[in-house]
């Protein structure tokens, strides 16, 4: 069935390096995707939705030059952390709707920490 | 805007006790609704969902329905082992106005004690 792909799942990184996380649809095609964030012990808050072909749409609070959203083709998004530090370590992960909208299909998340 | 209120945890029950976590909703459209699990460590998993009211949602035991008139999703399980220890979210996403786009309750910690 439809997936939802992400990667890398874990990755560490030095503070005020950037980091780029992959949202791949694997059977479907999504014009729209989502990111969330969930810090430890939290919920899961969307940051923004990303809109195959022109700008993301971010949450409030979210800061889109340090969260940046690229959607370049129907199967894939990007969500790239710049000059990350230690407050960016979450979880974050991808969602995007199957073609009907009746099914929301979640990437696997991926780890951040930034040391 | 739309939103979701989950019963607070932490939940701890003995093996083979009922499970009850409360969810109830606010939503302007029709939404679907849902229920995830997270295990320690690990991603989202799909529990159950429901699309429509009176809809049941079931799996691996867990049951849910959708009651329009009470705007709730109360999950439900009667009798819990220790594998379901875990967080529990209740979601709702409203395909017609936003495709999708999913919003969370804070979660219920569930921790099932031999």
């Amino acid at each position: 069935g439809a997936v939802v792909s992400q990667h890398p799942s874990w990755v560490i990184c030095k503070s005020g390096t950037s980091v780029k996380i992959e949202c791949r649809s694997l059977d479907f095609q999504a014009t729209t995707m989502f990111w969330y964030r969930q810090f430890p012990k939290q919920s899961l808050m969307l940051m923004a939705t990303s809109n195959e072909g022109s700008k993301a749409t971010y949450e409030q609070g979210v800061e889109k030059d340090k969260f940046l959203i690229n959607h370049a083709s129907l199967t894939l998004s990007t969500l790239t952390v710049t000059s990350a530090h230690p407050e960016d370590s979450s979880f974050y992960i991808c969602s995007a709707a199957d073609n009907s909208g009746n099914t929301i299909y979640f990437g696997e998340g991926s780890w951040l920490t930034v040391v | 805007g739309d939103s979701v209120t989950q019963m607070e945890g932490p939940v701890t029950l003995s093996e083979e006790a009922f499970l009850t976590i409360n969810c109830t909703y606010t939503a302007t459209g029709y939404p679907s609704l849902f229920w995830y699990v997270q295990y320690p460590g690990e991603g989202l998993q799909l529990l159950l969902k429901a699309t429509k009211a009176d809809d049941k949602g079931s799996n691996k035991g867990f049951e849910a329905t959708y009651r329009k008139e009470t705007t709730s999703f109360h999950l439900e399980k009667g009798s819990v082992q220790v594998s379901d220890s875990a967080v529990y979210f209740c979601a709702l996403s409203d395909r017609q106005t936003n495709a999708g786009k999913s919003t969370f309750g804070d979660g219920t910690t569930l921790t099932v004690k031999p």
